[in-house]
């Protein structure tokens, strides 16, 4: 088993729709990221999260420590969400990320 | 302030050969972390470095090495290419140690091939 798993592993959504991705991890950990890679390879982080809910534009993530899970949502998705997000946590000790698999989202128009 | 760079984008070699790429973080930043992805493993730690000292490995055979020098570059070293050391290699930078209170910011990358 992983220590970190994404649901799903693809999405596929229309203009508009509310998405939602899936991030469930199995250790300990100090902070959690997600991040977004389109195609060509480039990566962005969006959110880095120890606790609660953060907001910025249409991307909403949220994270609950006790049960070791995190969300993100984008609201009134847009083709140009299309891209796969990945999660990934810092454990508690040490630096080094690990890294769910990633969900590859497809929003048509 | 420029993004993160890396060079070169893409590289090809062959089995046996050995590659050094290399990462400019930053202006500013001190902290400068390797990933190997792949499509099978997906992204996978290689190593941190801040303020030239490699501060976390992650668990990759003795032939990846890498250093960071003075002004904050950082090259990644790879000897005896093996078939399976294709991948994209990304680094990220940030103003303190990776992974920690503080956003990572990702160069393009370098995709390597080996034949």
């Amino acid at each position: 088993k992983n220590e970190v798993e994404q649901s799903p592993q693809n999405l596929t959504a229309q203009e508009g729709e509310f998405i939602t991705i899936n991030c469930s991890y199995s250790v300990g950990i100090s902070a959690l990221h997600w991040l977004q890679q389109h195609p060509g390879g480039g990566i962005v982080s969006l959110f880095m999260l120890s606790s609660g809910k953060k907001k910025h534009g249409r991307l909403i993530a949220t994270i609950n420590i006790q049960e070791k899970h995190s969300s993100l949502h984008i609201t009134a998705s847009h083709p140009r969400d299309s891209a796969v997000y990945i999660c990934a946590v810092k454990g508690t000790s040490g630096s080094r990320l690990t890294f769910g698999e990633g969900t590859q989202l497809t929003v048509n128009p | 302030k420029a993004g993160v760079t890396q060079t070169p984008r893409y590289l090809i070699k062959t089995r046996g050969q050995q590659v050094t790429l290399s990462c400019s973080p930053i202006s500013g930043h001190r902290s400068v972390s390797w990933y190997q992805q792949t499509p099978g493993q997906g992204l996978q730690f290689l190593f941190e470095y801040f303020s030239e000292t490699q501060r976390n490995k992650g668990n990759f055979p003795g032939r990846f090495s890498g250093r960071q020098f003075s002004n904050s570059r950082s090259e990644m070293n790879v000897s005896t290419l093996e078939l399976g050391d294709s991948a994209l290699y990304l680094c990220a930078s940030s103003p303190v140690l990776a992974g920690g209170a503080d956003t990572q910011y990702f160069g393009p990358g370098t995709r390597l091939t080996v034949l």
